[in-house]
């Protein structure tokens, strides 16, 4: 089956300054990456997905970077706030038509501080 | 637009007795459902998924079972609790039929088996 690692576990930035966040997959039939956000006590929440034949996604200060080849994806927050903190997941996906089958890696405690 | 509720918000039961938590979405028609469970610090696992009345599928063996009686309802269930099934439990919904859309959770559940 499918295998997300995701690094850093934690990361510590500056107000401000950009973000990264890193996943690798080993399926390669996994051709859907979300991303979601998980505030404390709360539910997961999607805050970008790409599919396999994109290259790169940017939804305002949030951008993910997919390489297929290499098997990885990346998670981008730039200009970063302190209501960026939260845990933030991985997953991946092979193709299913009936649904998604996500696997999720072990999440990113980001802490941005003011 | 859709909403997903489901409770109870927080479980307190002893180890040995039984466990039903429940979960319902509304405005849509036949999601896709989905339970997950979240240990303490760690990444969402997926434990079950249904993609249609009485279609259940279980992703890990575990002393946990689901039920889907009605369209937009899925219950989570075990006869006896067992310490390890302590955790934050997810349920998730998807349009169905539809192949890699997004996931959406509910509130969750945080249960303590003491």
């Amino acid at each position: 089956g499918e295998n997300v690692e995701q690094h850093p576990s934690t990361l510590s930035v500056q107000e401000g300054d950009s973000a990264v966040i890193k996943c690798t997959y080993s399926d390669s039939a996994s051709n859907y990456f979300p991303w979601y956000k998980q505030e404390l006590g709360k539910r997961p929440q999607l805050i970008i997905d790409i599919r396999s034949n994109v290259g790169e996604k940017k939804d305002q200060r949030i951008a993910v970077t997919l390489n297929k080849t290499a098997k990885h994806f990346s998670l981008h927050i730039t200009e970063t706030q302190p209501e960026d903190s939260a845990v933030y997941f991985c997953a991946a996906s092979p193709l299913w038509n009936a649904g998604n089958m996500l696997t999720f890696g072990g999440g990113t405690r980001l802490m941005v501080k003011p | 637009s859709q909403t997903i509720h489901q409770w109870p918000a927080t479980l307190v039961q002893p180890v040995g007795s039984p466990l039903s938590l429940e979960c319902t979405v509304e405005g849509t028609s036949n999601p896709n459902l989905y339970w997950y469970r979240q240990a303490a610090g760690r990444g969402l696992q997926l434990l079950f998924y249904s993609v249609g009345i009485g279609q259940i599928s279980s992703e890990v063996p575990q002393n946990l079972s689901a039920s889907r009686p009605q369209d937009r309802q899925f219950i989570l269930s075990s006869k006896k609790l067992l310490l390890s099934d302590s955790g934050f439990y997810l349920c998730a919904w998807s349009v169905g039929g539809q192949g890699n859309s997004p996931l959406h959770f509910g509130n969750g559940t945080r249960l303590t088996v003491t």
